[in-house]
């Protein structure tokens, strides 16, 4: 069965740091993978995808994210992490023709001054 | 840019009564889903609805959930009576298509407290 293992369930990290969440999946072909970011209060927000190609997929936000096929990993960076940038995070696959999309129990990110 | 929009925001229910979430997902969709995120839990699916038809279900979506386009604007979701385990929040998501491309867009989610 499919599933998405996020293994950080907080991180905090300083305001200027950079930033790497994790994010593992299992699937037998190659899913489609997804970052969302939610807010206090907010629904959940697409930061980045990645279907195919270049294994290295920019985002909104400045983040981008790594696809690993040896590793069945999409880890999430960023270089520079901003205090607006906390929030939870969860990594998403899908795998058409089924339409649901699988999430991680994501990972909760707090930024220090 | 476009929005799902979710109403309301939080609703607050007595055990064994029947509620009704409301979702209006972007016009020009034509897919519908539904996922719930129990406090502290992952985000999980529950169901998608293509061309007035449930297209997937998980197995939380059982006999006690029903799911329903009533015109050509609103998706709703109806939990028939309701049990403390029901208190989540709520999502509705819309897509132009079925294969993740676009992806799917989430609404802000209802809150249900089941009391």
């Amino acid at each position: 069965a499919q599933s998405v293992t996020q293994p950080d369930i907080h991180i905090t990290v300083s305001e200027g740091a950079s930033l790497e969440l994790r994010c593992n999946y299992s699937y037998g072909a190659t899913p489609y993978l997804f970052w969302y970011v939610q807010s206090p209060g907010q629904g959940l927000q697409l930061l980045l995808k990645y279907f195919s190609g270049d294994t290295l997929v920019q985002g909104i936000k400045g983040f981008e994210a790594e696809f690993k096929r040896s590793q069945s990993s999409f880890n999430l960076r960023k270089p520079s992490v901003h205090w607006s940038d906390a929030a939870e995070y969860f990594c998403a696959v899908g795998a058409p023709p089924k339409t649901a999309l699988i999430f991680g129990k994501g990972t909760t990110l707090s930024v220090s001054s | 840019e476009p929005e799902v929009t979710q109403t309301p925001s939080h609703q607050v229910t007595q055990m064994g009564q029947e509620v009704i979430l409301r979702c209006v997902p972007i016009s020009n969709h034509l897919y519908f889903y539904w996922y719930r995120q129990i406090l502290g839990q992952k985000v999980e699916f529950l169901v998608s609805f293509y061309n007035n038809e449930i297209s997937e279900k998980s197995e939380i979506f059982d006999d006690q959930f029903s799911v329903e386009r009533p015109d050509g604007s609103n998706f709703t979701l109806k939990i028939r009576s309701t049990k403390l385990e029901d208190s989540a929040m709520y999502f509705c998501a819309s897509s132009f298509t079925a294969d993740f491309s676009p992806p799917q867009h989430f609404g802000d989610g209802t809150r249900l407290s089941i009391l």
